[in-house]
């Protein structure tokens, strides 16, 4: 069964602690994407990566940091810079570079206190 | 700047009755849109897209247009299924990368 895994479903943290969201995808797929859900909000782009080894910053990259080692992985670091870090973070893939639809998982709702 | 925009926050329709959701964009750079459905707490799931070599693409139930003069996309849902109550963003790349802008979104509820 392909597709694209993210865990935890909840996450919560204290105020000044980095956190590591994880986003594996079974799709063979090159590119992978972390974006940020706010309430009443559409998804803003965070992090992008084309291929293993290589990622580029989205519209909002500040306070976060990623990897990208294997091709099936893709995790995000919520760092203590992060101002406003409480949100709904989505992971995706496509197939590669160009217009392709992106496949979304499942999502991590992350609450700091 | 918001470069996709959905300009009706929400939508309430009628079982079995057409449900049209609008989108606009202003980057001209934009050449494929997609549509996504989106539940509380989910990821979204890709509904259907249209290049802008198209006008017009329909996949069963759902059906986007696209007037490029005015930088414009719909969706249409016919007909109607309470298991359509979603959130639907649209979304738009540039042939030169994969990135995606999204709308805000538009809140369909559909009564029975």
């Amino acid at each position: 069964d392909g597709g694209i895994t993210q865990s935890p479903k909840y996450l919560f943290r204290k105020e000044g602690q980095n956190v590591t969201l994880s986003c594996e995808q079974n799709l063979n797929h090159d590119a992978m994407y972390w974006y940020r859900q706010d309430p009443g909000q559409g998804l803003r782009l965070i992090y992008y990566s084309q291929i293993v080894n290589d990622f580029q910053k989205g519209d909002i990259a500040e306070g976060y940091s990623v990897s990208r080692e294997k091709k099936e992985s893709f995790p995000l670091t919520v760092t203590s810079a992060q101002k406003n870090p409480t949100a709904f973070y989505l992971c995706a893939s496509s197939i590669g570079n160009g217009p392709y639809e992106q496949y979304f998982g499942p999502g991590t709702r992350l609450t700091v206190t | 700047d918001q470069q996709v925009k959905q300009n009706s926050p929400s939508l309430s329709v009628q079982e079995g009755r057409i449900s049209i959701l609008n989108c606009d964009y202003t980057n001209s750079m934009f050449d494929y849109f997609l549509w996504y459905k989106k539940y509380p707490a989910e990821g979204p799931t890709f509904l259907i897209s249209i290049s802008s070599i198209k006008d017009k693409n329909e996949d069963g139930r759902f059906t986007v247009f696209l007037n490029k003069s005015a930088k414009h996309l719909s969706l249409h849902i016919v007909p109607s299924q309470p298991g359509d109550s979603a959130v639907y963003f649209c979304a738009a790349s540039g042939s030169a990368g994969n990135k995606l802008t999204f709308g805000g979104g538009t809140r369909v509820l559909v009564k029975p």
